[in-house]
């Protein structure tokens, strides 16, 4: 089945510098969405991406559609401490029925 | 509040006992998918429903899962016979089918099977 792989697994940042993470897929996608999730929370959307190259910024926040549509990133700059959390990559299909989801990087901001 | 709600929060049962629960979806989606997370990991597909239509079974949704949207506006998801590897949060999402495929989650109720 489709599978998504994110980089890094974990990073640990100092509080104010940026940070780049990365997802990448074998299935091209159409739509990519970019989530954060806090503990014994649900996945709260950051950004949606619908076309390749496309690139969108959210505050801090900026991601970009790969060209081939195999993969995207996401960049946040000047970190804080609230930004810790994990951030979930997801590819839709076509249809927008079928959402893959990676298995997340893990973002810890020291003070 | 009008985002997904969902219904209980957290579930510690038996192993073998029945657990049922509920997700109100975002009152004018129309989609509505059902997600198991467990530690580590992103979530995983389980089911999705159009209105009332369950439109997609994943694999991972064995016989004892079954989930229903009667109306075509909330959502249950029953798990009879409740295993240890039951275990996990389980999300329900929502979405406007049309071009902008976006999805909302719940804030996920977890389950513990002891």
């Amino acid at each position: 089945g489709q599978q998504l792989n994110q980089s890094p697994q974990s990073m640990f940042i100092q509080e104010g510098e940026d940070v780049s993470m990365n997802c990448t897929s074998s299935s091209i996608f159409n739509t990519w969405l970019w989530y954060k999730q806090d503990p014994g929370e649900g996945p709260v959307l950051l950004i949606a991406l619908y076309k390749a190259g496309e690139l969108t910024s959210n505050g801090r926040l900026t991601a970009q559609f790969g060209i081939t549509r195999k993969d995207s990133f996401l960049n946040i700059s000047a970190s804080i401490p609230s930004d810790v959390g994990i951030y979930f990559c997801a590819g839709v299909d076509d249809y927008g029925q079928n959402f893959v989801f990676g298995p997340g990087t893990r973002l810890s901001v020291l003070p | 509040d009008t985002g997904v709600s969902q219904d209980p929060r957290h579930k510690i049962t038996k192993r073998g006992q029945n657990v049922t629960f509920r997700c109100d979806p975002i009152s004018e989606h129309n989609r509505l998918y059902w997600y198991r997370q467990t530690l580590g990991q992103g979530p995983e597909f389980l089911t999705y429903f159009q209105n009332e239509a369950q439109l997609e079974k994943s694999r991972l949704l064995s016989d004892r899962f079954s989930a229903e949207r009667p109306k075509g506006s909330f959502s249950t998801l029953e798990i009879q016979r409740t295993e240890q590897g039951d275990s996990a949060m389980y999300l329900c999402a929502s979405s406007l089918s049309g071009l902008a495929n976006e999805q909302f989650f719940g804030p996920g109720t977890r389950l513990t099977v002891l």
